[in-house]
């Protein structure tokens, strides 16, 4: 597809729960970000990738978060025994690594999110 | 975490109107990014501002980086319905490492008025 997809869109799940949310990158996108968006709120970082590496997982709450991107390219954010406070738009962005021609082309773009609510 | 500053949080005004809305920072960027939500939609980028005291524009939105990098405004001029949604500015500190990621502000809902 042409954008980032990200699946399930919503989700919804009982406490105590384990949760996996899934992010496809824009094709050819070497970065990939994580944010999590509460309402009345913007985006805020979770975790990022180059290829398959974690370059940062310092935005992720606690050690119930974790994200994976084993071959570099589709990444999962689990979260394990989630709780109501869990309950929030998690968002997927990715981006070109570092600059390469026009520089807005280097931006993140965003996918449509996945709405998780724990009850 | 930090966000940037936006206020105030919901705008309305008629259509034809031009609006500003700024965003402050207590910290420096090298990048100002102005992005759009739409409902059920990711934020999609507006306008990137690169460099101290730039003034971009794209089509009706003309976005200025501030001189001392710690702010931004964005301009819509001549607004029309399809301008409704919730703008948000962002920040970034460099290309690579924990620079790149995108610190954002609360957002500003806008409702324009036929």
């Amino acid at each position: 597809g042409a954008g980032v997809s990200q699946s399930p869109r919503y989700k919804v799940t009982k406490r105590g729960q384990d949760v996996a949310l899934r992010c496809d990158p824009i094709s050819g996108h070497v970065s990939l970000y994580w944010y999590r968006q509460a309402l009345g709120q913007g985006p805020e970082f979770l975790t990022y990738f180059n290829y398959e590496a974690q370059q940062d997982k310092s935005g992720l709450p606690n050690d119930r978060f974790s994200a994976e991107r084993p071959e570099g390219s589709i990444s999962t954010l689990t979260i394990q025994r989630t709780e109501q406070r869990d309950s929030a738009m998690y968002r997927c962005a990715s981006s070109f690594f570092g600059l390469a021609g026009e520089r807005s082309y280097n931006e993140q773009f965003f996918g449509p999110g996945t709405r998780l609510t724990v009850l | 975490g930090q966000q940037l500053n936006q206020s105030p949080q919901s705008m309305f005004i008629q259509e034809g109107e031009d609006v500003s809305m700024n965003c402050t920072s207590s910290s420096i960027f090298n990048t100002w990014l102005w992005y759009k939500q739409d409902p059920g939609e990711g934020p999609v980028l507006l306008i990137a501002l690169y460099k101290a005291g730039e003034l971009t524009s794209n089509g009706r939105l003309t976005a200025q980086f501030g001189i001392t990098r710690k702010d931004s405004f964005l301009n819509i001029s001549a607004s029309i319905p399809s301008d409704v949604g919730i703008y948000f500015c962002a920040g970034r500190g460099g290309y690579t490492g924990a620079n790149s990621k995108l610190t954002f502000g609360k957002g500003i809902t806008l409702s324009v008025r036929p």
